[in-house]
């Protein structure tokens, strides 16, 4: 089966910036997507369709993509921005969705 | 606003059945298309389905095809899912979610707060 891979943890300090990254083989030719939680909360999107940000999410948050590999970026991280970050994209067949591991972001 | 509530999570024993449901409000429930992703305790965000918005077109995460099926009764901006033959690692919160799109199969945007499954004897 298809699968993401992002970094089990990432630790920034506050008004760093945070680069979060996520690689899969099809990911040159698939959107993506990222999604933020934070504890005992359902997810959240952050980025949608490789680039955009939804309305109310902060220009802080940008997302990137490079060959194999797309990266969410936190230009100055804050530390309401401490959560769990997870990428989704879809598989070559375009048949299934999947989610990345999740990527626990510090800001401390 | 978006809002999607999700019920009829509970404690049951494996090898049973149990129908989630997610009342959908605050949009045209008819014109958008829907997922339902799971969460097991402690562990990351797992896809399960996607149903189109004339409930036509469905996929399936392969680990459950033939034991899950993601139904919607647009006449109630109902969205459900069917789990038979329960087993302990399908415990997990059940997010249904909103995707923006109709008939595209592509992401969730709003989600619901979710509804507990365990499945323990």
């Amino acid at each position: 089966s298809y699968e993401l891979t992002q970094p089990p943890s990432v630790s920034v300090s506050p008004g760093q910036a945070a680069r979060i990254t996520c690689s899969g083989d099809a990911l040159p030719k698939k959107y993506f997507c990222w999604y933020q939680q934070k504890s005992g909360q359902a997810p959240v999107l952050v980025i949608y369709d490789d680039t955009k940000r939804p309305s109310g999410i902060p220009e802080r948050f940008s997302g990137s993509k490079s060959g194999t590999m797309v990266t969410l970026t936190i230009s100055g991280a804050q530390v309401e921005d401490d959560a769990d970050y997870y990428c989704y994209s879809t598989d070559s067949s375009g048949n299934h969705r999947v989610f990345g591991g999740g990527t626990k972001l510090t800001v401390l | 606003q978006v809002q999607l509530v999700e019920s009829g999570g509970g404690v049951v024993q494996p090898g049973r059945s149990l129908r989630l449901s997610c009342a959908a409000s605050g949009f045209t429930f008819s014109n958008y298309a829907m997922h339902w992703v799971r969460q097991a305790p402690g562990k990351g965000l797992e896809w399960v389905a996607f149903l189109s918005y004339d409930g036509r077109t469905e996929y399936y995460v392969d680990s459950l095809k033939g034991r899950f099926t993601i139904s919607r009764d647009n006449s109630k901006s109902t969205l459900s899912l069917q789990m038979n033959s329960l087993r302990a690692d399908d415990t997990a919160a059940y997010y249904c979610a909103r995707d923006p799109e109709g008939g595209s199969f592509g992401y969730p945007d709003y989600w619901g707060r979710g509804t507990l499954v365990t499945v323990s004897s």
